[in-house]
């Protein structure tokens, strides 16, 4: 069972913002970076953000996130139909001694 | 350009064994740490373990509910990462993907394979 919880699912139209939470604990979250990772249908995750904020080369900047205490968010603005795809946050977890993922998140575009 | 490939997935029984590999290239293979993470079908990602590199004392971390049942290796002069799966259960299923850190300050599973499939059954 996942560790960190992020709703199932989220939508919006194209050019919109589309937000997704990731919620975890002081183990995880609150202590170590948080990353974030998209998966197109189909296909293997792919790195989105890594060290809280930073974005691989040939990610837009239309993908932002951010952390406060035990939770995480990530942004999309500007929606586009390419941005379809099931997104997960991932930690490393003190407690376990592991890395935990996200429950995931659907990204629908209307 | 990176490559990480996948192979030696297939359908076993309840109890068995499989050895996967993960062949690497388009990266400093040897500097690497390398994960195994697991996604069930139709569900999310789960972190199956990871190797360190030799330099960094190549020991394996596991994920609790694959310890005692799963070991990865590596062999550096193959760009080779294994995971061998032993008493396998029906929970197990899943495609197994192996995720490269390059140790580049950015994410632990910066590059990843196309996966390889593993049916419990």
């Amino acid at each position: 069972q996942s560790v960190l919880t992020q709703p199932p699912s989220a939508s919006g139209t194209p050019g919109q913002r589309v937000t997704i939470s990731c919620s975890g604990s002081s183990s995880n979250i609150r202590n170590n970076y948080v990353y974030w990772y998209q998966q197109l249908p189909g296909t293997a995750p792919k790195v989105l953000i890594y060290r809280g904020n930073q974005r691989p080369s040939g990610v837009p900047d239309r993908f932002s996130a951010s952390k406060s205490g035990t939770s995480a968010s990530l942004a999309i603005s500007g929606l586009r139909s390419e941005d379809e795809a099931d997104y997960y946050c991932a930690a490393w977890d003190d407690s376990l001694s592991s890395y935990v993922f996200g429950t995931g998140t659907k990204v629908t575009v209307l | 350009e990176v490559q990480l490939v996948e192979s030696g997935g297939g359908l076993v029984k309840p109890g068995g064994s499989l050895r996967l590999s993960c062949a690497a290239s388009g990266f400093t293979f040897s500097t690497a740490w390398m994960n195994w993470v697991r996604q069930a079908p139709g569900k999310g990602l789960e972190w199956v373990g990871r190797i360190r590199s030799k330099s960094d004392g190549g020991t394996a971390d596991y994920a609790a509910p694959v310890k005692g049942r799963f070991t990865i290796s590596r062999d550096d002069s193959k760009n080779t990462v294994y995971l061998q799966v032993n008493s396998l259960k029906t929970e197990d299923t899943a495609v197994y993907y192996c995720a490269a850190d390059p140790r580049l300050a950015a994410s632990p599973f910066d590059y990843w394979g196309q996966g390889t499939l593993v049916t419990v059954s």
